[in-house]
């Protein structure tokens, strides 16, 4: 099943704005994880976030964690076209190895 | 290329037919994973092995479902009687043995078809 929801489900930009998408959910987590999905291909790594951060940057990526309100977002700063992508958010639930997803943020970055 | 690898990429069968897919893991993570993707939707959790042992078996895995680890290496996952409601990504993952917070590294994918 599906913990996580995401907001917005779709999102258009135009090249060198900034991404803003939010992730909620509902059990008590050891982390929270974000990844991309190019449409048809596997997943890459973008970010972990431990329960006990609050906020963590790579690169040109902000996330934040609320675990207070069972939120978190992820800040894309200087979008690309190739930014142009599907993101999820994934928690790592307490007593599980096991990523429950999220369903999603589809991504366009207009050029 | 030392990441996760998947083989077939791509599957097509008929269904009721039986089908096995191979994950590759990266060579120092002792912990392996499958989750199924179906279009539009975020991947779900369906088995996870620490070196050869499974730790843990969605309820989305039936009967149908079986998974190996035979030498805490790579994995299979094999579908017996396959039914069109199996077509979907398949996709693995491995991670490192370090407690509760592990970066999950993500296969490519094997899209299964069943026509």
């Amino acid at each position: 099943s599906q913990q996580g929801e995401e907001d917005p489900q779709a999102l258009s930009i135009q090249e060198g704005e900034n991404a803003t998408m939010n992730c909620s959910y509902k059990t008590s987590i050891n982390n929270l994880q974000w990844y991309r999905q190019n449409s048809g291909r596997g997943l890459v790594h973008l970010i972990l976030i431990r329960s006990n951060e609050r906020e963590k940057h790579s690169g040109r990526l902000r996330v934040t964690l609320d675990t207070s309100k069972k939120s978190s977002s992820l800040l894309i700063t200087a979008s690309r076209a190739a930014d142009t992508a599907s993101y999820f958010c994934a928690t790592g639930e307490t007593g599980r190895r096991a990523l429950t997803f999220g369903s999603g943020t589809r991504l366009q970055v207009q050029p | 290329d030392t990441g996760v690898s998947q083989n077939p990429r791509h599957k097509i069968t008929k269904r009721g037919q039986n089908v096995t897919f191979r994950c590759d893991p990266i060579s120092e993570h002792n912990r392996l994973y499958w989750y199924r993707q179906t279009l539009g939707q975020g991947p779900e959790f369906l088995t996870y092995f620490q070196n050869e042992a499974q730790l843990e078996k969605s309820r989305l895995l039936s009967d149908r479902f079986s998974a190996e680890r035979p030498k805490g290496s790579f994995s299979t996952l094999e579908i017996q009687r396959t039914e069109q409601g199996d077509s979907a990504m398949y996709l693995c993952a491995s991670s490192e043995d370090r407690g509760p917070n592990n970066e999950q590294f993500f296969g490519p994918g094997t899209r299964l078809t069943v026509l």
